[in-house]
């Protein structure tokens, strides 16, 4: 299986920083990854595919970047809905895999 | 638009089975795959499988081989979830997912059910 690790698995942010969190894969995934952002007791709602398409009606001050096993996930300006935590997920082979998430919260 | 409604919450005992289901609308169901994903509490997200909204084929995770059946009823544009021999560790929200397809492959789950809670205790 491939295994996804994510850093941090925690950061605290302010409105308007830059953010940056990454994704590791266990071995090379082309640019099957996708991002994904969930809010408490809510269901997860897809944010980048491909790696760095920007999925429709998602705001462009996220995007994503990366390819083999190296991917990161950017928001430009954070805004205060923005506070989530935050999952990639390789969609290259079985079985599909998520990575462990990143919770970010305001500072 | 497209939805995805599931079933209520389920309370079951360890041992017993559970079948959770997800009426699909707003786009046409055969032309997709339905994934089912499940999230213990306070855990990440954990990939179970899908089922082909046309022909029906199913691909498991090896993890959930023999204890998950999925299947689907086109009449009906609903696609369900049979999880059996339960533990306490299934306990958890249980979500289906559209996989969207381009070339052939799943390339993102682009609509997520509203969730379902199971909880398998005594």
């Amino acid at each position: 299986d491939i295994q996804l690790t994510q850093s941090p698995s925690f950061l605290s942010a302010s409105v308007g920083d830059r953010v940056t969190i990454t994704c590791r894969a266990s071995q090379g995934i082309s640019s099957y990854l996708a991002w994904y952002q969930q809010k408490p007791g809510k269901a997860p709602k897809v944010l980048i595919y491909a790696a760095s398409t920007l999925q429709t009606g998602v705001p462009s001050r996220f995007s994503g970047s990366g390819s083999g096993t190296e991917f990161t996930l950017t928001i430009s300006s954070l805004q205060p809905e923005d506070f989530a935590t935050y999952y990639c997920q390789q969609l290259n082979s079985y079985p599909l895999t998520f990575g462990g998430g990143t919770k970010v919260e305001i500072k | 638009q497209v939805q995805l409604v599931q079933s209520g919450a389920e309370v079951e005992k360890p041992g017993a089975s559970v079948k959770v289901s997800c009426k699909a609308s707003g786009y046409t169901f055969t032309s997709s795959v339905i994934n089912w994903v499940r999230q213990a509490p306070g855990q990440g997200l954990e990939w179970m499988g899908w089922i082909g909204g046309y022909k029906g084929d199913t691909n498991y995770a090896q993890k959930f081989q023999g204890r998950v059946t999925m299947t689907t009823d086109t009449s009906t544009s609903t696609a369900y979830l049979e999880l059996t021999s339960l533990r306490s560790d299934d306990t958890a929200v249980y979500y289906c997912v559209r996989g969207a397809v381009y070339s052939g492959r799943i390339n993102r789950f682009d609509y997520w059910g509203q969730g379902t809670q199971v909880t398998v205790s005594s």
